[in-house]
């Protein structure tokens, strides 16, 4: 079985760039999250879809951060415009059902905005 | 709001050293409570878990146990391997849903 794929797994980027990030799940999993890590500090949680719909997007930094989860399968992360305080590691997880259903993690997409 | 406090790395160790990760948490509630593990290439893995006071999660010789009295959630290994070289990261969830909260991780080079 095939585990949770991210897209592409590094970027570098200038400042003012659009960089979009895929994550595609384990098949079936409805529920879909993205985390990032900036700068070796913590993983923060950014958003969680439930197939296609948001179920919390409270994580989300600001509006240069779109998320999409067009049909329900594979999510999309977009930054647009890119600054410098983006560089990070993008993480994709995804899971059966909640509560406390085991989560599965991509390697993950290391954004570099210089 | 919710929060987990681990040591900072790296930790170097040899082989067959006893390893503990220390990890503490602030939150309200009763969370369950998480190591992850991520070697070097790959994703996060869970390594173990426990959702209430007093339960040990065990996995590959690592343990650790809820304290609820402390807050504490730390990790320990007997003996470790070169292949446990890792970042170990301690996170908690509430009841809905897994939006985990994560401490700052910490490295763990073990030498031959």
């Amino acid at each position: 079985e095939a585990g949770v794929t991210q897209f592409p797994s590094h970027s570098v980027i200038e400042k003012g760039q659009t960089v979009t990030l895929r994550c595609d799940p384990i098949s079936g999993h409805d529920n879909l999250y993205w985390y990032r890590r900036v700068m070796g500090k913590e993983i923060k949680f950014l958003l969680h879809f439930v197939k296609e719909s948001k179920q919390d997007e409270s994580g989300m930094p600001n509006n240069r951060f779109l998320a999409e989860r067009t049909g329900g399968t594979y999510s999309t992360l977009k930054v647009q415009p890119a600054e410098l305080e983006d560089s990070g590691v993008y993480f994709c997880a995804s899971s059966l059902m909640e509560p406390n259903e085991k989560l599965f993690f991509g390697s993950g997409t290391q954004l570099s905005v210089l | 709001g919710d929060s987990v406090t681990q040591m900072e790395g790296p930790v170097t160790l040899s082989e067959e050293a006893f390893l503990t990760i220390n990890c503490t948490y602030t939150a309200t509630g009763y969370p369950s409570l998480f190591w992850y593990v991520q070697y070097p290439g790959e994703g996060l893995q869970l390594l173990l878990k426990a959702t209430k006071a007093d339960d040990k999660g065990s996995n590959k010789g690592f343990e650790a146990t809820y304290r609820k009295e402390t807050t504490s959630f730390h990790l320990e290994k007997g003996s470790v391997q070169v292949s446990d070289s890792a970042v170990y990261f301690c996170a908690l969830s509430k009841a809905a849903g897994n939006k985990l909260t994560f401490g700052g991780g910490t490295r763990v080079l073990v030498k031959p």
